[in-house]
């Protein structure tokens, strides 16, 4: 069973685009994190949400805890932005993580 | 200002051999994982600790043995590698259960 979905599994955009993606989960959590592994393989953590919303420069993420659902939102994407988003959730003694969101910006 | 390292970076052994993964942080986090991460797949769990002195099985620990005897350092031995094995290993760690995660670089193992 998969507790955690991602999608797109796949995303290419143009420089500048607004960018979407989304991630639905099936267990109660205390937090849910969104991650970033950068084509090298490091893996670094971007947000951590347990209600609303949080935005750190032109990334934004919110979360809506009765629908199980989160997403990251990317302003004016830029080709640096190419990286694997990930969706983790924590229901109480262990990280779950999605499969990954691989992201293409294009210049 | 190191973080959490792996150690090696990459590795080939045959089927039947063993080794030990390190792992190794500085910010005096409690709590220790090592992940196994395969294409198509999320970060799945192989064993934790939550201290100095504890180990707990994660999703997938068959095959696979840890030690936690210091604080900062997290070892996971493979005692007879099989060709299922092969993967990226990735080591992570946090102050508190559910708080943000410093992973290390990643240990990319080839078994033959």
């Amino acid at each position: 069973k998969n507790e955690v979905e991602q999608s797109p599994q796949n995303l290419t955009a143009q420089e500048g685009e607004f960018i979407t993606i989304n991630c639905s989960y099936s267990v109660g959590i205390s937090a849910l994190h969104w991650l970033q592994q950068h084509p090298g393989g490091g893996i670094v953590s971007l947000f951590m949400l347990s209600s609303g919303k949080k935005k750190h420069g032109r990334l934004i993420a919110t979360i809506n805890i009765q629908e199980k659902h989160s997403s990251l939102h990317i302003t004016a994407s830029h080709p640096r932005d190419s990286a694997v988003y990930i969706c983790a959730v924590f229901p109480g003694n262990q990280f779950y993580f999605g499969t990954g969101t691989s992201l293409t910006v294009i210049p | 200002n190191a973080g959490v390292t792996q150690t090696p970076k990459f590795r080939v052994l045959k089927t039947g051999q063993s080794m030990t993964l390190l792992c190794a942080q500085d910010m005096n986090h409690e709590y220790m994982y090592w992940y196994r991460q395969d294409p198509g797949m999320g970060l799945r769990l192989i064993h934790y600790s939550v201290g100095e002195g504890t180990t707990a099985k994660g999703e997938v620990p068959d095959g696979y043995n840890v030690s936690r005897l210091k604080k900062q350092n997290f070892l996971l031995g493979l005692e007879s590698a099989a060709p299922s094995q092969t993967s990226v290993y990735f080591c992570a760690s946090t102050n508190w259960g559910n708080q943000p995660q410093h992973f290390g670089d990643g240990t990319r193992l080839s078994i033959l």
